[in-house]
């Protein structure tokens, strides 16, 4: 592996169906991100971690979870998706603590909920 | 609230100039970043101003005013391959990015 990667690529999703999106980073990064992004919009930031151990709510959390059991890896979660949920989520990480500002983004996952 | 506007679509010939702005109103201030992304494709870092002034790098560089809240992206000598979405993205107080809605760049021959 080298840097970040998200899965699934895609995936169709029927309302109502639990989804969890995976991402997994060996930059030993210790912040890591969720963002949705949506056409006309800029990204928007779901939740976020700046460390194992520790989460915190973005400008759209609602509907998603998240945990950071391990500084590698950070999924997210969809509880019981609905339509509004149609996105591509980006997964991204910066090394915070080293004073890095810039964020590393995965491929993404381009999502539909029919 | 916070807010960051930059234009919807610009288009451009290639081997020419192209400067692109953003101008943004944020809770606090701690440096402003641009990104492009390809269709398709994830968000890739092109520059990080935190100071006033000019930060150049090859063909492109960005400029900031923190007093004017503004920030500009110049692109020289366009390339087809710079057809793409270019993101200004502002970190904020609680040092999470507030992006904009990205300026759709279409490079004609």
């Amino acid at each position: 592996i080298a840097g970040i990667t998200q899965a699934p690529t895609s995936q169709i999703l029927a309302a109502g169906r639990r989804m969890t999106l995976r991402c997994t980073q060996d930059m030993r990064h210790n912040a890591m991100y969720w963002y949705r992004q949506d056409l006309g919009l800029g990204l928007r930031l779901i939740h976020y971690s700046n460390t194992a151990g520790t989460t915190g709510k973005g400008e759209v959390p609602d509907g998603y979870s998240v945990s950071r059991a391990n500084t590698d890896d950070f999924p997210l979660t969809l509880a019981s998706a609905v339509p509004s949920q149609t996105s591509v989520y980006f997964c991204a990480s910066s090394d915070r603590l080293a004073g890095g500002n810039e964020q590393f983004f995965g491929p993404g996952t381009r999502l539909t909920v029919l | 609230g916070q807010n960051i506007d930059q234009p919807t679509e610009m288009t451009a010939t290639e081997g020419a100039i192209v400067q692109i702005n953003c101008t943004y109103q944020t809770s606090g201030f701690n440096g402003l970043f641009w990104y492009q992304q390809h269709a398709g494709e994830a968000p890739t870092f092109l520059s990080y101003n935190v100071l006033d002034g000019l930060e150049e790098k090859g063909r492109f560089s960005s400029f900031l005013s923190r007093s004017k809240g503004y920030s500009y992206l110049l692109l020289k000598e366009l390339q087809m391959k710079d057809s793409a979405s270019y993101l200004c993205a502002v970190e904020d107080s609680n040092y999470q990015l507030i992006w904009g809605a990205g300026t759709k760049l279409i490079i004609k021959p």
